[in-house]
């Protein structure tokens, strides 16, 4: 069974500039999550999915990210403009549905730098 | 506000040694508390742990709850190099109407370098 597949890995940005990352769940899972993870710390959830509808986004700093999931299968992650206390790795995990934590499957995350 | 805290923040020991990673944790409403562990990619799941006093094991990795106290520990006996890792503690909140949050509010992590 294939995992959860992020892109880029890897990006390196300057301060005010954009960036985008995707993210394609395990197949047939209904629950989407993106959780922030900066250096140190443990991950921050952002945003969480159900299907293409947004369950909480209680934490996710409106005025410069955004984030959707159309389908109900893919999703972006959208920065505009960055700032140096963006730099952490973007983790997209997902579940079948809203049910037990052990469910949760993560993706190997992208690291983002901002410069 | 809803906390999880671990501790220590890291550690350093040799192979052979017995470690004891602690998870203290502020929840409303409780569902489970989980450990995982992270080796600079995606966190694997270790253990999902609901009642209390119950131990579960795999290997040398054993965790326990205590719901009275609100605290976790992961014991990891005779270590070796390759538990070197980040190992992160979870609490998943349940909703006021006691329904399923299925998110995840972790602690700041525990990072294990276990020496040759």
């Amino acid at each position: 069974e294939a995992g959860v597949a992020q892109s880029p890995r890897y990006k390196i940005i300057e301060k005010r500039q954009s960036v985008a990352f995707w993210c394609n769940p395990i197949s047939g899972h209904a629950t989407l999550y993106w959780y922030q993870q900066i250096l140190g710390q443990g991950p921050k959830l952002l945003i969480q999915f159900q299907n293409n509808g947004v369950v909480d986004d209680s934490q996710l700093p409106k005025d410069r990210f955004s984030a959707e999931r159309l389908k109900g299968v893919d999703s972006t992650l959208k920065i505009q403009p960055a700032k140096l206390e963006d730099s952490a790795v973007y983790l997209c995990a997902s579940s079948p549905r809203l049910i037990s934590g052990n469910t949760i499957y993560f993706g190997e995350g992208s690291w983002l730098t901002v410069v | 506000e809803d906390k999880v805290v671990q501790s220590p923040l890291s550690l350093v020991v040799h192979e052979g040694d017995t470690v004891t990673l602690n998870c203290s944790y502020e929840v409303t409403n409780f569902r489970s508390l989980l450990w995982y562990k992270q080796e600079k990619k995606a966190p694997t799941f270790l253990f999902m742990l609901t009642s209390s006093g119950i131990e579960k094991k795999s290997g040398r990795l054993s965790s326990i709850l205590d719901k009275k106290e609100l605290f976790s520990i992961l014991n990891i006996t005779a270590t070796q190099t390759g538990d070197s890792a980040v190992y992160l503690c979870a609490v998943e909140p349940l909703n006021p109407g006691s329904s399923n949050t299925g998110k995840l509010i972790f602690g700041q992590g525990t990072t294990l370098q276990v020496k040759p």
